[in-house]
């Protein structure tokens, strides 16, 4: 089946740095990469869209300069959160577009920020 | 319009038990509900899905039931397991838009 690979899986910063995140399909080409946003029992909350080769669509009241996407290929996409501070310490997901309905999701990376 | 309610909050269930989650939604071009599984610490992974095209759907332990005509869709457990102990979510999307709305989660329990 479609595999996301995400990296990395957890990561701690200091305040001030920023974080690359990766998300790569392994087995597929992903047009459409979404990224989601989880703190601790709470739902998912997508924070862009972005396709391949375009500038990503980030959603109301998500901050575009601090959160950097690029989906320079059809199979890899990052998400860089910049200037990190510890309020931006969450769980970060990715998400890629299988076929016409299906949606692939990375195993998640725990950002936390000191 | 673009929310899809779940309840409940949590759930807990003994061994053999059927749990049932309930969603509902308002927007009627939403075409496509998917339940997702996640454990803690890891992403979402996909159950079973659902087109409104058919009224119920069952993959293994798994079953959809779908109400169009009430805009309700429920995910029953069968002889659930203490392994099926997870945060469950509904999810909807409409084709053509590419968004994927998730429900508020459901914190199962399933003690032996």
């Amino acid at each position: 089946g479609a595999v996301v690979s995400q990296h990395p899986s957890w990561v701690i910063c200091k305040s001030g740095t920023s974080v690359k995140i990766e998300c790569r399909s392994l087995d597929f080409q992903a047009t459409t990469m979404f990224w989601y946003r989880q703190f601790p029992k709470q739902s998912l909350m997508l924070m862009a869209t972005s396709n391949e080769g375009s500038k990503a669509t980030y959603e109301q009241g998500v901050e575009k300069d601090k959160f950097l996407i690029n989906h320079a290929s059809l199979t890899l996409s990052t998400l860089t959160v910049t200037s990190a501070h510890p309020e931006d310490s969450s769980f970060y997901i990715c998400s890629a577009r299988v076929g016409s309905y299906g949606y692939t999701f990375g195993s998640g990376t725990r950002l936390t920020v000191v | 319009q673009q929310q899809v309610k779940q309840s409940p909050q949590s759930l807990i269930v003994q061994k053999g038990g059927i749990p049932i989650i309930n969603c509902a939604y308002e927007n009627t071009a939403f075409d496509y509900f998917p339940w997702y599984q996640q454990f803690p610490g890891k992403g979402p992974a996909l159950l079973i899905a659902i087109r409104p095209d058919v009224s119920e759907k069952k993959e293994g332990r798994f079953t959809i039931s779908f109400n169009k005509s009430a805009k309700q869709f429920s995910l029953h457990i069968m002889d659930s397991q203490p392994g099926d102990s997870a945060t469950y979510f509904c999810a909807a999307s409409m084709g053509n838009t590419d968004k994927l709305i998730f429900g508020t989660g459901t914190r199962l329990q399933v003690f032996p």
